[in-house]
């Protein structure tokens, strides 16, 4: 199974709210990572959590701010975003080796009004 | 810091044709280099990866890639097209002073018309 999980598959937010974007996955590995997508573009590399762990953090603005809970849980709490902070954020999970394998999952499309 | 370069936006094929996305890389050091797609409104699916070894590398659903290290290349290839194999194509490495961060190319829109 390489199956990861991200809720909600959509969401619209005004600049003043405060949501989260969840992230899961069962296949025991040690690396989780969020990048954000905009559209027909490549995927951007936030932040990389290693062991539960921030081990990388790619001067993504404040607003932004992650949460690992555990071994399988990966958050991203979101709070007075700016329009242009529309895209697909994508989580992905690894084995904690360079070389391993990044699986992702289906997204969260996020709308900021 | 390792980069790949995908030098095509939109590759058209007709069903039953060989298909090519290519992908040339920079890097120090040994490579680590992955093949995604991506459907319409969704993530990116692996499709195959060269670690070492073989320079023919055999993935999913009937693609594969050949590494040249001489021609510092990484093409993906299938023998046959089909109209589902319609999709964005990512080429992306990691390793050396790029550790985790996989580094992707700016992707490759493969038509594939009937």
């Amino acid at each position: 199974d390489t199956e990861v999980t991200q809720t909600p598959k959509h969401l619209v937010m005004g600049m003043t709210n405060k949501k989260s974007l969840k992230c899961e996955q069962h296949m025991g590995h040690r690396a989780m990572y969020w990048y954000k997508q905009k559209a027909k573009k490549p995927p951007e590399l936030m932040f990389v959590y290693s062991y539960e762990k921030l081990s990388i953090n790619e001067s993504v603005p404040s607003r932004f701010s992650p949460e690992c809970p555990n071994s399988s849980l990966l958050n991203l709490h979101l709070h007075a975003l700016q329009p242009e902070d529309s895209a697909l954020y994508l989580c992905a999970s690894s084995q904690d080796r360079v070389q391993e394998t990044q699986y992702f999952g289906p997204g969260t499309r996020l709308l900021v009004l | 810091a390792q980069s790949v370069a995908q030098p095509e936006d939109q590759v058209n094929v007709a069903e039953g044709n060989p298909l090519t996305v290519k992908c040339t890389y920079s890097v120090s050091g040994n490579p680590y280099l992955f093949w995604y797609v991506q459907y319409p409104n969704r993530g990116l699916q692996f499709l195959l990866k060269y670690i070492t070894g073989d320079n023919l590398v055999k993935g999913s659903y009937g693609f594969e890639a050949e590494f040249n290290k001489s021609q510092t290349s990484f093409h993906l290839k299938k023998p046959s097209a089909l109209v589902s194999d319609s999709a964005l194509y990512f080429c992306a490495v990691n390793g050396g002073n790029s550790g985790y961060a996989l580094n992707f190319g700016k992707g490759t829109s493969l038509l594939v018309t009937p």
